[in-house]
């Protein structure tokens, strides 16, 4: 059971846009920033969003980050088959002697 | 550029040890935190250890503490988590991730390629 949650799956058709829900609690999301993390299929994590949302450099705008209270989103806008991938949220959450929390996973397929 | 390489990973018997090693290069490696992160296969990704950049603050999780040790070696721009008392439960990827922070925010701007860890008899 992980302290972030998010939905395990979602699909779109490619060149759609999809949104992935990343809900927490006041200990962590809603006092922390929220970075997102791609995991393509059989590579290591790999940063996508920081500071709820800022891309770094070689990041596609398609891909975009929003927090609001003790919820963060990911979104993705004209999906790509190379888009099919986990992606994760995380952050610090203070009631936990400030460890470090990842969501469940979500895995994106394009139809 | 800034290069994180695991070793270390093999198949070891339940109730046994290993150590991991995750060597750096292409940053200053003793001004940066650095984490282990675990993925159990078909699983997502879990937080196991950190230490800072001296070496002299550690912290892991509830499910590895007292069983695993981070440690860190300025010399050799190495990182290593000695894992003891090994169950199925811990067979997984283990990624070592550095950690950038300012002063308001951190977050895993590299990670290695992990290694595969597997207990088994």
């Amino acid at each position: 059971q992980s302290v972030l949650t998010q939905p395990p799956s979602v699909s779109a058709a490619p060149g759609q846009k999809v949104t992935i829900s990343c809900s927490g609690s006041s200990s962590n999301i809603g006092n922390n920033y929220v970075s997102w993390y791609q995991q393509l299929p059989g590579a290591p994590p790999k940063l996508l969003i920081y500071d709820n949302n800022q891309r770094p450099s070689g990041i596609p705008d398609r891909f975009s980050g929003s927090k609001s209270g003790t919820s963060a989103t990911l979104g993705i806008t004209g999906l790509q088959t190379g888009d099919e991938a986990d992606y994760y949220c995380g952050t610090w959450d203070s009631s936990l002697s400030d460890l470090w929390v990842f969501g469940g996973g979500t895995q994106l397929t394009v139809l | 550029e800034v290069q994180l390489v695991e070793s270390g990973g093999t198949l070891v018997r339940p109730g046994g040890s290993l150590r991991l090693s995750c060597v750096a290069s292409g940053f200053p490696f003793s001004t940066y935190w650095m984490h282990w992160v675990r993925q159990a296969p078909g699983k997502g990704l879990m937080w196991v250890s950190r230490i800072n950049g001296d070496g002299r603050s550690t912290l892991y999780a509830d499910s590895v503490k007292g069983r695993f040790t981070v440690s860190r070696d300025s010399a050799k721009n190495t990182v290593y988590l000695q894992m003891s008392s090994l169950g199925a439960e811990d067979t997984a990827v283990y990624y070592c991730a550095r950690l950038f922070c300012t002063s308001i925010t951190c977050y895993y701007d590299h990670w290695g390629q992990g290694t595969l860890v597997t207990v088994s008899s």
